[in-house]
C-alpha cells in the first residue's frame, strides 16, 4: 500500500553526507507534515524527524529534515557506522478515508 | 520513560483471529493528546500502519484491511488490544504497537514496542 516512494538503497563512507529522497503526492506529503523513523538491524522503529524538520530530544543534529511541495528528503551529514539502518519517511494520507501511510524504505550503507 | 509490550499469540491458524494486546507503563494511557496504534511488518519488508484508538475509544483503521480489524482499550489495566479476523498467510508478520501523537495533518509515532512476531500457518 506504500505510496510513499523511496530509493532502496544509499550508501557512503564516513563523514560524508548522504540524502534520501520521498516521492508522495498531493493528498500526502503535498498537504500533510513528514516524519522520518531509522530501524537499525533487529530492533523497532525510532522516530528521527517530526513535523518535517524537527528532531525530537536525543536525535543528533547531523539528521536533518526539509520538504519541497510533494517531495521530502533526509539528510545525514558526518555519516557515522552507527548510522548503518533502514529509513522511512512516512504522512498522513488524505484519499479514501484517511490513512498514515509509510514509505517504501531505504538501506543505508556506510561503506 | 513510557514503555510499551506487545504479547500475544505467535501462531494463528490461517481464518482464525489474531489477538495482540500492548502493556503501557511509565504513563497513563488516559493522556490527553496522545492515540495508540498498531503497525506491522512482514518479514523483509516495509511498515503498514494498521490502526489506532485514543483513551476515549474512538478508532480509526487502514481502510486496506477491510474491516477486519478491531482496537479497543482498557484503561483500568493501561493497555490496548488488537484483534484481526480471517487472517491469511499475508498476515504473517512484526507486529508493533505505538504511541502515536498530533493530529489532522501531523501525526507521528514517538514510542515504540520491541514488536512481537505472528505466523499465520496450519
Amino acid at each position: 500500500q506504500s505510496v510513499l516512494t523511496q530509493p532502496p538503497s544509499a550508501s557512503g563512507t564516513p563523514g560524508q553526507r548522504v540524502t534520501i529522497s520521498c516521492s508522495g503526492t498531493s493528498s500526502n506529503i503535498g498537504s500533510n507534515y513528514v516524519s522520518w523513523y531509522q530501524q537499525l538491524p533487529g530492533t523497532a522503529p525510532k522516530l528521527l524527524i517530526y513535523s518535517n524538520n524537527q528532531r525530537p530530544s536525543g536525535v543528533p543534529d547531523r539528521f536533518s529534515g526539509s520538504k519541497s511541495g510533494t517531495s521530502a528528503s533526509l539528510a545525514i551529514s558526518g555519516l557515522r557506522s552507527e548510522d548503518e539502518a533502514d529509513y522511512y519517511c512516512a504522512a498522513w494520507d488524505d484519499s479514501l478515508s484517511g490513512f498514515y501511510v509509510f514509505g517504501t524504505g531505504t538501506k543505508v550503507t556506510v561503506l | 520513560q513510557l514503555q510499551l509490550q506487545e504479547s500475544g499469540s505467535g501462531l494463528v491458524t490461517p481464518s482464525q483471529t489474531l489477538s495482540l494486546t500492548c502493556a503501557v507503563s511509565g504513563g497513563s494511557i488516559s493522556s490527553g493528546g496522545y492515540s495508540w496504534s498498531w503497525i506491522r511488518q512482514p518479514p523483509g519488508k516495509g511498515l503498514e500502519w494498521i490502526g489506532y484508538i485514543y483513551h476515549i475509544g474512538s478508532t480509526y483503521y487502514n481502510p486496506s484491511l477491510k474491516g477486519r480489524v478491531t482496537i479497543s482499550v482498557d484503561r483500568s489495566k493501561n493497555q490496548f488490544s488488537l484483534k484481526m479476523s480471517s487472517v491469511t498467510a499475508a498476515d504473517t508478520a512484526l507486529y508493533y504497537c505505538a504511541r502515536s501523537y498530533g493530529s489532522g495533518s501531523n501525526y507521528y509515532f514517538d514510542y515504540w514496542g520491541q514488536g512481537t512476531l505472528v505466523t499465520v500457518s496450519s
